[in-house]
């Protein structure tokens, strides 16, 4: 099975803050990686697929970069409504598994 | 708009048996291959399994054990899980998501599964 490590687990950031994310597989998945971003109570929403591609209606502060092994999920900008909790997941191979998670906090 | 409701959730005691449904609507639901994943309380994501169009094809996590099934009846545009052999460390909330290419796009809001006796 492919692992995904997600780091950090948690960051408190201000609005206005550049952030990152990073994920790392642990064996290559070229670009199959995707990133979702989950409010408490709720589904989680699809941010970005294949590495770099913005999903229909995210804003544009939302990017992702990567192949490989390691990819960055960057938030250009923290907004009020962008924290939340975020996840990788590999879409190369089954099983299709998710990175553990970065809660992204208000400092 | 595209809406997948589910349903079925609730307790349920250890070695007990449970059907999950998902109804979709707002797309062509024969279109999609359709997934269930599942999040404990607290935890994060775990994909259980995914089904093909037609239903021909179907992929399971390994820890199921055999105890899950999913299925799909497209004439009626619903998904379903059939869980059976229910442990403690099945309690979580469970999810109906469109497939695509592996990637999840649209997610139902989640029926919560509580094992416990």
């Amino acid at each position: 099975d492919i692992q995904m490590t997600q780091s950090p687990s948690s960051l408190s950031a201000s609005v206005g803050d550049r952030v990152t994310i990073t994920c790392r597989a642990s064996e290559t998945i070229t670009n199959y990686l995707n990133w979702y971003q989950q409010k408490p109570g709720k589904a989680p929403k699809l941010l970005i697929y294949a590495a770099s591609n913005l999903q229909r209606g995210v804003p544009s502060r939302f990017s992702g970069s990567g192949s490989g092994t390691d990819f960055t999920l960057t938030i250009g900008g923290l907004q009020p409504e962008d924290f939340a909790t975020y996840y990788c997941q590999q879409s190369y191979s089954t099983p299709l598994t998710f990175g553990g998670g970065t809660k992204v906090e208000i400092k | 708009q595209v809406q997948l409701v589910e349903s079925g959730g609730g307790l349920v005691k250890p070695g007990g048996s449970l059907r999950l449904s998902c109804a979709a609507s707002g797309f062509t639901f024969s279109d999609f291959y359709m997934s269930w994943i599942r999040q404990a309380p607290g935890k994060g994501l775990e994909w259980l399994s995914y089904i093909s169009e037609s239903g021909r094809t179907v992929s399971y996590t390994d820890s199921l054990k055999g105890r899950f099934t999913i299925s799909r009846d497209n004439a009626k545009k619903s998904l379903y899980l059939q869980m059976s052999s229910l442990r403690a460390e099945d309690t979580a909330v469970y999810y109906c998501v469109t497939t695509v290419g592996s990637t999840f796009y649209w997610w139902g809001q989640g029926t919560l599964v509580t094992v416990s006796s």
